[in-house]
C-alpha cells in the first residue's frame, strides 16, 4: 500500500497568513492527489483535484502542487472560516490511501 | 445538484451485521462509481472497497474482504454496504463517496458496535 505522510499534524495560523500542508506519498503518484476540507461533524469537501486542479466553488486562495511524492496544498491569506481539518487523498493506486490530517486552528 | 443522503446511525450489537445505505440523486446513478470509506479516531481514513453501480462489479481493500459487502439498487439509485460480524473495532463514521475521484461525499453515518 502507498503511504501518504501528511505534515504537520497541527498547525496554527493568524488571520491573514499563508499556510502550507503537506504530503509525501511512499512511491510515485504522478498527480493522483486530492486535497478535502473537513468541518467538525461536515462531510469532507474536495478542494483540489489532481494535484493543482481547483474544484468548482472554491476560492481561489486554496491551491495545490507538487507530482511524483510531494504534493503541497497553501492558503494564501488563511480566513476564519477555513478553521477546518485538511487532509490528502492518492488515488493513483490500489487500496486507495489517505494523509493522517492537519487540523488548523486560529492564532 | 450532486447530493448523497446516507441513512442514520446506528447501534448495534457485537456479532450482528449492519447495512448502510446511500441514495444518489443530481447525477447519473449507474455512470458513476461509489467508494466507501471508514473514519476513526485512531485509524484516520481507510478505503473500504468500490462498486461500479452499472455492473455490479466490485473491488475491495484487502483489509475489508470478508468484512464488508457492497451492492446497488439501481432502481432507487442507492447504494449499500453490509458490515458483518461486527465488533467493536467497526465502530466509526461510514461515509460513501462518488467517482474514482471521490469528488462529493455524502453526510457519513456513525455506527456504534457495543453490547
Amino acid at each position: 500500500d502507498i503511504q501518504m505522510t501528511q505534515s504537520p499534524s497541527f498547525l496554527s495560523a493568524s488571520v491573514g497568513d499563508r499556510v502550507t500542508i503537506n504530503c509525501k506519498a511512499s512511491q510515485n503518484i504522478n498527480r493522483y492527489l486530492n486535497w478535502y476540507q473537513q468541518k467538525l461533524g461536515e462531510a469532507p469537501k474536495l478542494l483540489i483535484y489532481n494535484a493543482n486542479s481547483l474544484q468548482t466553488g472554491i476560492p481561489s486562495r486554496f491551491s495545490g502542487s507538487g507530482s511524483g511524492t510531494d504534493f503541497t496544498l497553501t492558503i494564501s491569506s488563511l480566513q476564519p472560516e477555513d478553521v477546518a481539518t485538511y487532509f490528502c487523498l492518492q488515488h493513483n493506486s490500489w487500496p486507495r490511501t489517505f494523509g493522517a490530517g492537519t487540523k488548523l486552528e486560529l492564532k | 445538484q450532486v447530493q448523497l443522503q446516507q441513512s442514520g446511525a446506528e447501534l448495534v450489537k457485537p456479532g450482528t451485521s449492519v447495512k448502510l445505505s446511500c441514495k444518489a440523486s443530481g447525477y447519473t446513478f449507474t455512470s458513476n462509481h461509489m467508494n466507501w470509506i471508514k473514519q476513526t479516531t485512531g485509524q484516520g481514513l481507510e478505503w473500504i472497497g468500490i462498486i461500479n453501480p452499472g455492473s455490479g462489479g466490485t473491488s475491495y481493500n484487502v483489509k475489508f474482504k470478508g468484512k464488508a459487502t457492497l451492492t446497488v439498487d439501481k432502481s432507487s439509485s442507492t447504494a449499500f454496504m453490509q458490515l458483518s460480524s461486527l465488533t467493536p473495532e467497526d465502530s466509526a463514521v461510514y461515509y460513501c463517496a462518488r467517482r474514482l475521484g471521490f469528488d462529493y461525499w455524502g453526510q457519513g453515518v456513525m455506527v456504534t458496535v457495543s453490547s
